[in-house]
């Protein structure tokens, strides 16, 4: 069965980076885009962005250009979200996420259980 | 940049009861819209795609109707498991850029 198992939680300093991991199993990993979600604490979900693993081809959503970077390892079925620059504002649930099908559209069928993000001084 | 505008914030109703819950889209989405649930400490759960039609393993009691720019969820007998928060989604894909937005959701109590 399809799994995504992130990296734990982490606590940053404001202006720190921060790398989170998505280990996939139960599929061929280079078969789907894997997109990234946020959820800051209480609020609504917000998309980040996509990796196509095959060729490793981003797009980004505009609000996280030049901050965001997403990777993948083939070797280990594994992507990562990398932020840096990090606020306050960025404290939030990291979702990695990929839909049933193929294509890159954002239907999310399959989730990770999320990473917390603290970023505090 | 579509802005999805969900109502009501809040809507509490009883086991058994039918649900309505509306999202509107600043421009027309065609029929690109989604509804998630998501319980609290868990992961979105996908219900509905491209406007109306059902995700794998998704109950029919939720159906999904609308398209341009006015949406409904429509819960129709609801179970103690339905109460939760709701989100609709607009997504597309325009090479090279892919647009994803959320609405703000719509908490389901009892």
């Amino acid at each position: 069965q399809v799994q995504l198992v992130q990296s734990g939680a982490e606590v940053k300093k404001p202006g720190a980076s921060v790398k989170v991991s998505c280990k996939a199993s139960g599929y061929t990993f280079t078969s789907y885009y894997m997109h990234w979600v946020r959820q800051a604490p209480g609020q609504g979900l917000e998309w980040m962005g996509t990796i196509n693993p095959s060729g490793g081809i981003t797009i980004y959503a505009q609000k996280f250009q030049g901050r965001v970077t997403m990777t993948r390892d083939t070797s280990t079925s594994t992507v990562y979200m990398e932020l840096s620059s990090l606020r306050s504002e960025d404290t939030a649930v990291y979702y990695c996420a990929r839909r049933n099908y193929g294509g890159n559209l954002p239907l999310l069928d399959y989730w990770g259980q999320g990473t917390l993000v603290t970023v505090s001084s | 940049e579509i802005v999805l505008t969900q109502s009501p914030g809040t809507l509490s109703l009883s086991p058994g009861e039918r649900a309505t819950l509306s999202c509107r889209a600043s421009q027309s989405v065609g029929n690109s819209l989604a509804w998630y649930q998501q319980q609290p400490g868990q992961a979105p759960r996908l219900l509905i795609y491209g406007a109306s039609g059902r995700a794998t393993g998704i109950p029919d009691r939720f159906s999904g109707s609308g398209s341009g720019t006015d949406f409904t969820l429509t819960i129709s007998r609801l179970q103690p498991e339905d109460f939760a928060v709701y989100y609709c989604q607009h997504y597309g894909s325009s090479p090279p850029t892919i647009s994803c937005t959320f609405g703000q959701g719509t908490k389901l109590e009892i």
